[in-house]
């Protein structure tokens, strides 16, 4: 079936240190992937996003890894800052081909930055 | 930078009565959508609507539910007779483009039932 999980609920590191979020997926069709952050009380704010022809893709101290073999996709924060805490999303979509609009969302990995 | 806007932050209502939750999407954006957060749980899809008409639905769209684009700028979700499991935060969002795009989000509207 189509879902997306993550491995851990929470993470918690240490102000200046690399966080690393993971997320795994179900659907082997799936084409789009997206992280979200979100802080309490917002909705989900767009971090960055990867097409399954990737396998890297960099942004500003944020990179999120896709490994299609074993349907993980994972999402590095270097640097980690205390504004980084918030609970972190990663979700699938079938693509342009895939007939699908909706985004899948995992049930999310709560980043704690310690001063 | 343009963003969703959604309205009320925070609705209380009684089960049984009718809700509507409104939303502006991003002006040059085309496709819309209504998902909702129960609490500690995933996001959940609800629908999509394109072109005056719903694209897709979930099963948790039922038939208490009807999404319009009254005019050129609002978008809104009714939701007939509130029930005790409505309760949620309901999130609308906007994209550019109908599949493989980023899809930008509100801040949500609280709904709670009694």
């Amino acid at each position: 079936g189509e879902s997306v999980g993550l491995h851990l609920p929470t993470l918690s590191v240490q102000e200046g240190d690399n966080s690393i979020i993971n997320c795994a997926y179900s659907n082997s069709a799936s084409d789009y992937f997206i992280w979200y952050k979100q802080e309490s009380g917002k909705g989900p704010q767009f971090i960055i996003d990867i097409r399954s022809n990737m396998d890297k893709r960099q942004g500003q101290r944020v990179t999120v890894l896709l490994n299609k073999t074993v349907k993980h996709l994972s999402l590095q924060i270097a640097a980690t800052q205390p504004g980084d805490s918030a609970v972190y999303f990663c979700a699938e979509n079938l693509g342009i081909q895939g007939g699908s609009e909706k985004l899948v969302f995992g049930k999310g990995t709560k980043l704690t930055v310690n001063p | 930078e343009p963003e969703v806007t959604q309205t009320p932050s925070h609705q209380v209502t009684q089960m049984g009565q009718e809700v509507i939750l409104r939303c502006v999407p991003i002006s040059n954006h085309l496709y819309f959508y209504w998902y909702r957060q129960i609490l500690g749980q995933k996001v959940e899809f609800l629908v999509s609507f394109y072109n005056n008409e719903i694209s897709e639905k979930s099963e948790i769209f039922d038939d208490q539910f009807s999404v319009e684009r009254p005019d050129g700028s609002n978008f809104t979700l009714k939701i007939r007779s509130t029930k005790l499991e409505d309760s949620a935060m309901y999130f609308c969002a906007s994209s550019l483009v109908r599949r493989g795009g980023e899809q930008y989000f509100g801040p949500g509207t609280r709904l709670t039932v009694t």
